[in-house]
């Protein structure tokens, strides 16, 4: 059974930063792309960054592009967001989602899993 | 980018009767070396994450009931569900995918009548 668990949600200050880990099971991890998506109270989803199977590659929303880093660690099954110079409009339930292959970039990718989510609330 | 629009933004239908979904792109999302659109909706409730429903426009994922079906090409689609039922209340977004960075239409909320 494919498993998403997100952990490292936490309230932060303006200016702040934060790592959220996405460990995974239930599939070959490296065999696939993964992104994080995030959707603010109330609203609607927002692709905010994916990384392909090997980690080669990465790529971010202008949203985040410069402040958050992607990476993975096929090793530990585990995927990180770093996240810094943290913003009010960063507020968000994030999700870890996997793609159906390893490959993106060409185009983008439809999700088969999710993980449940980590809330980050950035506020003083 | 891509922009994604849904209509309507919210439907109330009774129990048994059909709802429909329309999601429009602002430019088409079919590849035309494979002929695909790149385009998969969505359902999420309360407290939930989303599910994916259909990808490529029109192919169920699989253990979907065959109450939920896709169609469209281009630039517009439709989500349709064929005899509503209570757990089907949600809201249901588009995506595409046909180019980075990945854009959702606003979604639509489903209510019961």
């Amino acid at each position: 059974e494919v498993q998403l668990l997100e952990s490292g949600g936490v309230l932060v200050q303006p200016g702040g930063s934060l790592r959220l880990s996405c460990a995974a099971s239930g599939f070959t991890f490296s065999n696939y792309a993964l992104s994080w998506l995030r959707q603010a109270p109330g609203k609607g989803l927002e692709w905010v960054s994916a990384i392909i199977g090997s980690g080669d590659n990465t790529y971010y929303a202008d949203s985040v592009k410069g402040r958050f880093t992607l990476s993975r660690d096929n090793s530990k099954n585990t995927l990180y967001l770093q996240m810094n110079s943290l913003r009010g409009e960063d507020t968000a339930v994030y999700y870890c989602a996997k793609g159906p292959d390893g490959a993106f970039g060409r185009t983008g990718d439809y999700y088969d899993f999710w993980g449940q989510g980590a809330l980050v609330t950035v506020s003083s | 980018d891509i922009v994604m629009t849904q209509s309507p933004d919210s439907l109330a239908v009774s129990l048994g009767e059909r709802a429909t979904i329309n999601c429009k792109s602002s430019q088409s999302v079919l590849y035309s070396s494979n002929n695909k659109n790149f385009l998969a909706w969505y359902q999420q409730k309360p407290g939930e994450p989303p599910k994916l429903l259909i990808y490529w426009a029109s192919t169920r994922e699989s253990g979907v009931p065959d109450r939920f079906s896709g169609s469209g090409s281009g630039t517009d689609f439709t989500l349709t569900i064929s005899g509503l039922q209570a757990e089907d209340v949600a809201v249901y977004y588009c995506q595409q995918y046909f180019s980075v960075p990945e854009t959702f239409g606003q979604g639509t909320k489903v209510e019961i009548k």
